[in-house]
């Protein structure tokens, strides 16, 4: 079946730098897109969707950027915080399907 | 305030036991999944459900029940058939399937002894 991946299992900004987690999406029919941010031993949270009629959103302090030319997805997160280390994670869904297909993960470091 | 409920937290299993992991929602929601996550991994479905009474098999179901009883609840049975049951389980709801977001509960883990 389809799957969505993520670029690199592990990044580390110094506190304060903005942070950019990628994920690349091969499903070209999905239109929902969300990212997710899980603590340890922790059930994901989540942070922000987007839908395929879009390609940029904005909430507090993130942004995700969508490339459907590429099947790219993006979350920017400014200002990055100790409080913003996690795994992150982005999922897909194709239309009316039934579940979300989700990315293996990214843990985000921050340095003080 | 609104939200899922998983107990317990840990959960340890002895080979060949069946153990029920249990998933509790009051948001009102018509839908509810049910996740297995090993370390370094993403979130595989194991089952979901519409509605009361009804329940469809996810990418991994070999091994495990639900039942649907009840709007609210949705618990999951790791029977001795699962032959690799460890794992980080999450439970989760959305208002529909297919319906935006899905909220999570906090995740059990199960580690067999």
């Amino acid at each position: 079946g389809e799957s969505v991946g993520l670029h690199l299992p592990t990044l580390s900004v110094q506190e304060g730098d903005n942070s950019i987690i990628n994920c690349a999406y091969s499903n070209s029919a999905s239109d929902y897109f969300i990212w997710y941010k899980q603590e340890s031993g922790k059930g994901p949270q989540f942070i922000i969707d987007i839908r395929s009629n879009m390609d940029k959103r904005q909430g507090q302090r993130v942004t995700v950027l969508l490339n459907k030319t590429v099947k790219h997805l993006s979350l920017q997160i400014a200002a990055t915080q100790p409080g913003d280390s996690a795994v992150y994670f982005c999922a897909e869904r194709e239309g009316s399907a039934r579940q979300l297909t989700f990315g293996s993960g990214t843990q985000l470091t921050v340095l003080p | 305030d609104g939200g899922i409920t998983q107990s317990p937290k840990y959960l340890f299993r002895k080979e060949g036991q069946n153990v029920t992991l249990s998933c509790e929602q009051n948001l009102n929601h018509d839908a509810m999944y049910w996740y297995r996550q090993d370390p370094g991994q993403g979130l595989r479905l194991i089952y979901y459900s519409q509605i009361v009474n009804d329940f469809q098999k996810g990418d991994i179901a070999e091994g495990y029940s639900v039942s649907r009883e009840k709007k609210e609840s949705f618990p999951l049975t790791v029977t001795s058939a699962q032959k690799n049951p460890t794992a980080f389980y999450l439970c989760a709801s959305t208002e529909g399937v297919g319906r935006t977001e899905a909220f999570f509960g906090q995740g059990t883990r199960l580690t067999v002894v």
